[in-house]
């Protein structure tokens, strides 16, 4: 079964700083995807990121961007710019290509941002 | 907002009772699915339906069930409650069943305290 680490409960940084939030997953797929989902305090679970695992192109969204370690198994986010809205829980998931399309999670990381 | 729509938003009730959580999916989505999201068990996948049909099984108690209906709204009941069973409760929604770019979209949950 595939499994997602995140080893950094809670994490924090300066405004205006960059942060990297780390995770890891187990499978023996040579296709699928990953994920990093934000969970402000409102508990809507938002999509931040996405990559494809067949793409060896780094994923970007504005201040977000992935580091894909395919052989690895490590797929972190990085945060540029932190801005205080960028408070929240953050969710490394991943995703099979095909059958069931649930997400497997990670535990999560709580992602402080000091002024 | 996502799009995705989850009735009640919060519910308290004792132990031994049976509630009903109710989801609309974004227009035109054919796939709902739902998470749990507790304490000791973070996000969790339940099941999935697809255009009325169960299409994927993850941790769900026989206690619990779910059925899409024809207009594709989904409920989940969860019945014999116990306190170990509060917790968010969210539903997610997407296009089609699986597939490169299935994004699933996440309503704000259904927050069940069991007492």
């Amino acid at each position: 079964a595939q499994t997602v680490t995140q080893s950094q409960p809670e994490m924090s940084v300066q405004e205006a700083e960059t942060v990297t939030l780390s995770c890891t997953y187990d499978t023996s797929e040579s296709d699928y995807y990953l994920f990093w989902y934000k969970q402000p305090p409102s508990r809507q679970m938002i999509l931040v990121i996405r990559q494809e695992a067949y793409k060896q192109q780094n994923a970007t969204e504005n201040r977000f961007s992935v580091n894909f370690q395919k052989a690895a198994k490590s797929f972190s986010l990085k945060i540029s710019d932190s801005q205080l809205g960028d408070a929240a829980m953050y969710f490394c998931a991943y995703r099979a290509p095909q059958g069931a399309q649930k997400l497997v999670f990670g535990q999560g990381t709580r992602l402080t941002i000091n002024p | 907002d996502s799009g995705v729509t989850q009735t009640p938003k919060h519910l308290i009730t004792a132990t031994g009772q049976r509630v009903t959580l109710r989801c609309s999916p974004r227009s035109g989505d054919l796939s709902v699915y739902w998470y749990q999201q507790s304490l000791d068990q973070g996000l969790q996948f339940l099941i999935q339906y697809y255009n009325g049909e169960e299409r994927a099984k993850g941790n769900i108690l026989e206690r619990f069930s779910a059925q899409q209906f024809p207009d594709l709204h989904s409920e989940l009941n969860l019945s014999s409650l116990e306190l170990g069973d509060s917790a968010l409760y969210f539903c997610a929604s997407s296009v089609g069943a699986g597939g490169l770019n299935t994004e699933a979209f996440f309503g704000q949950g259904t927050r069940l305290t069991v007492v």
